[in-house]
């Protein structure tokens, strides 16, 4: 039940894209296409963004998107805008029905 | 509409037990597995158990095994977070969760804050 791996802060200029990454193991990221993307704002309950590495639910605007090369998922988001400023959370099944959250990546639009 | 409500937080002394209750509606609880996540302050995500659709299977974060219990009744539509020896280490606000097939996390409550404190 190890935690995965995520870069503490990322930044970006409205208009541009950043990438988020998410290293785990061959035990998790790297033997399930379950890895899924949170937003979360201040004060706020988590927020689905990406499940199943790429999917996005309904409702979720598609400058969001997401891939997996390995032990390592990423989250895209393209077009910054004000609003995408949160903490982000990736998460991936681990085996023997439990799952791991990655630490947490604080986004800032500059 | 997916709602998920939890209740049940408050400050409680170490190696006192709480009780946290997450009632459902607008979907067929009785389908999904469901799960609790917690978030200690200012800290990040951590998953805490998962309970099958009829609640014969569970599972739990190695850091809560013997002490915490999910448990749900479908009946009313609700899901349980019995929580025993609880230590300074367990503040944190704990949601409850839909997850469908253990894939993912795609309705979350607005938590409910535990306090372990002295």
């Amino acid at each position: 039940q190890s935690a995965l791996t995520q870069p503490a802060s990322v930044s970006g200029s409205p208009g541009q894209s950043i990438t988020i990454s998410c290293t785990g193991t061959s035990s998790d990221v790297g033997s399930y296409n379950l890895v899924s993307w949170y937003q979360q704002h201040p004060g706020k309950a988590p927020k689905l963004m990406i499940y199943e590495v790429s999917k996005r639910p309904s409702g979720v605007s598609n400058r969001f998107s997401g891939s997996k090369s390995g032990n390592t998922a990423s989250l895209t988001i393209s077009g910054l805008q004000a609003e995408d400023e949160a903490d982000y959370y990736c998460c991936s099944y681990a085996g023997s029905s439990t799952q791991g959250f990655g630490g947490g990546t604080k986004l800032t639009v500059l | 509409e997916v709602q998920l409500v939890e209740s049940g937080g408050g400050l409680v002394q170490p190696g006192g037990s709480l009780r946290l209750s997450c009632a459902a509606s607008g979907f067929t609880f009785s389908s999904y597995w469901m799960s609790w996540v917690r978030q200690a302050p200012g800290k990040g995500l951590e998953w805490v158990a998962n309970i099958k659709q009829d609640g014969s299977e569970k599972y739990y974060v190695d850091s809560v095994k013997g002490r915490f219990t999910i448990s749900r009744d479908n009946a009313k539509n609700s899901l349980y977070l019995q929580m025993n020896s609880l230590r300074a280490e367990d503040t944190a606000v704990y949601y409850c969760a839909r997850a469908p097939l253990l894939r993912h996390f795609d309705y979350w409550g607005q938590g409910t804050l535990v306090t372990v404190s002295s």
